[in-house]
């Protein structure tokens, strides 16, 4: 079985540009969660779907990171302007309806110069 | 938000020694996790705990769930090389279904 797919793995942009990841979760997986993992700390929900919709959103900044998952299946994160505390792992995960069990992909690893 | 609280945060052992690694927090959670990160990987689920006082067991690996449910312990026994990465707990809010984090703990196994 496929795990979860993101890209691109590593990005470097400069700050107030912008940049967008993309994650495709496992076949099935209703919900989706991505995380913001500075280094040296443990991940950080910026938000949660479930199918279409958002969940939770409350610890996304909202004047410069948007999310969406228009189709229920595919998702992106999107920063703009970016700036240099940005810099971190950003990690997408899903889940079953109601599960417990989170699968995560493998990260998109941005650096803001 | 719900603080989880892990120590120690950075660990190095000798090959054959046994560990216990700590997640605290003055809130009661509704389950916690432990996981486990190596570099370049996202963190994959070790086990789910739920009830107060719960201990499960994976192989070398014992997890306790405090009686209150604010507390957590992840206890390895003769650490192998291959044990080595970040071991994050992560817990579960009574109020909702957002899973919070703990800063990890880095465990080094020497050979």
């Amino acid at each position: 079985e496929a795990g979860v797919a993101q890209s691109p793995r590593y990005k470097i942009i400069e700050k107030r540009q912008s940049v967008a990841f993309w994650c495709n979760p496992i076949s099935g997986h209703a919900t989706l969660y991505w995380y913001q993992q500075i280094l040296g700390q443990g991940p950080k929900l910026l938000i949660q779907f479930q199918n279409n919709g958002v969940v939770d959103d409350s610890q996304l900044p909202k004047d410069r990171f948007s999310a969406e998952r228009l189709k229920g299946v595919d998702s992106t994160l999107k920063i703009q302007p970016a700036k240099l505390e940005d810099s971190a792992v950003y990690l997408c995960a899903s889940s079953f309806s109601n599960s417990y069990e989170q699968y995560f992909g493998p990260g998109t690893r941005l650096t803001v110069t | 938000t719900q603080l989880l609280e892990q120590s120690p945060q950075f660990l190095s052992i000798q090959e054959g020694e046994n560990l216990t690694v700590y997640c605290n927090s003055s809130s009661v959670f509704s389950s916690l996790q432990w996981y486990r990160q190596e570099p370049g990987e996202g963190p994959v689920l070790l086990v789910t705990v739920v009830t107060g006082g719960e201990v499960k067991k994976l192989k070398r690996l014992t997890f306790q769930f405090g009686d209150a449910r604010k507390d957590s312990s992840l206890h390895i026994t003769a650490a192998q090389p291959g044990d080595t990465g970040l071991y994050l707990c992560a817990g579960r809010e009574t109020s909702g279904s957002r899973l919070t984090f703990g800063e990890g703990t880095q465990l080094t196994v020497n050979p």
